[in-house]
């Protein structure tokens, strides 16, 4: 099953906060975030490991509840070119599929 | 440059006329991915190959092919598209990170299909 986004949409306007949230029904092995801006592919945010370790761009944060299969994706003090819409990716196991959530579509006004 | 080609970006073919829709990267990665991307469901991945001759279906594999027959390639067939394929596509191409585990996913600049 794909992993479950909310919320499906936010508007923000600049300097203000947001979480997005990605849950899954499967345990999870890591989880990848990815921003779509309109009309372009999805470019790389972040990878979360299970056990801790991370990898991806400075200005973004992001954690990974294990237990609860969650992870959360932090917009701090937006900025319009935070617009676009914010998928998560999961895999279940060390390789394989990837399975995105639906999205979640941010909108960040001056 | 890193960078995932594919062609061609958009396309409108007739229900039943066989297409390939190429994707070809430039990093040596060994995982490739094509993902379909319709409104409301995100992307959905519909075959993925981790090295050449290695493939294996993703969630929506029904309707379509893939060969690896070299690291660069992975094209995606569709022998027989009806109008349920219109879609969005985009190929992938992953990097490893710490040697075996699924890295950044590079995409494609994507082709958008319209089946009539």
């Amino acid at each position: 099953q794909q992993p479950v986004q909310s919320p499906q949409a936010v508007i923000l306007r600049e300097g203000e906060d947001a979480v997005i949230n990605c849950s899954s029904s499967k345990a999870l092995y890591s989880v990848h975030w990815y921003r779509q801006k309109h009309g372009e592919a999805p470019v790389f945010l972040m990878i979360l490991l299970k056990g801790g370790e991370q990898k991806g761009h400075e200005k973004i944060s992001a954690s990974f509840n294990e237990k609860k299969q969650q992870s959360s994706l932090y917009l701090t003090a937006s900025q319009l070119s935070y617009s676009g819409t914010y998928f998560c990716g999961i895999y279940t196991d060390s390789w394989g599929k990837l399975q995105f959530g639906a999205g979640t579509q941010v909108v960040v006004t001056p | 440059e890193a960078q995932v080609t594919q062609n061609p970006r958009y396309l409108i073919t007739v229900t039943g006329k066989k297409l390939t829709v190429t994707c070809s990267q430039n990093m040596n990665h060994e995982y490739m991915s094509w993902y379909r991307q319709d409104p409301g469901l995100g992307l959905r991945q519909i075959y993925y190959s981790m090295n050449v001759e290695v493939t294996d279906k993703g969630d929506v594999p029904e309707g379509y092919k893939v060969s690896r027959k070299e690291k660069r390639n992975f094209p995606l067939i569709l022998e027989s598209p009806s109008p349920n394929q219109t879609s969005l596509y985009f190929c992938a191409s992953t990097s490893r990170w710490r040697g075996g585990l699924e890295g950044e996913a590079f995409f494609g600049q994507g082709t958008r299909l319209t089946v009539v």
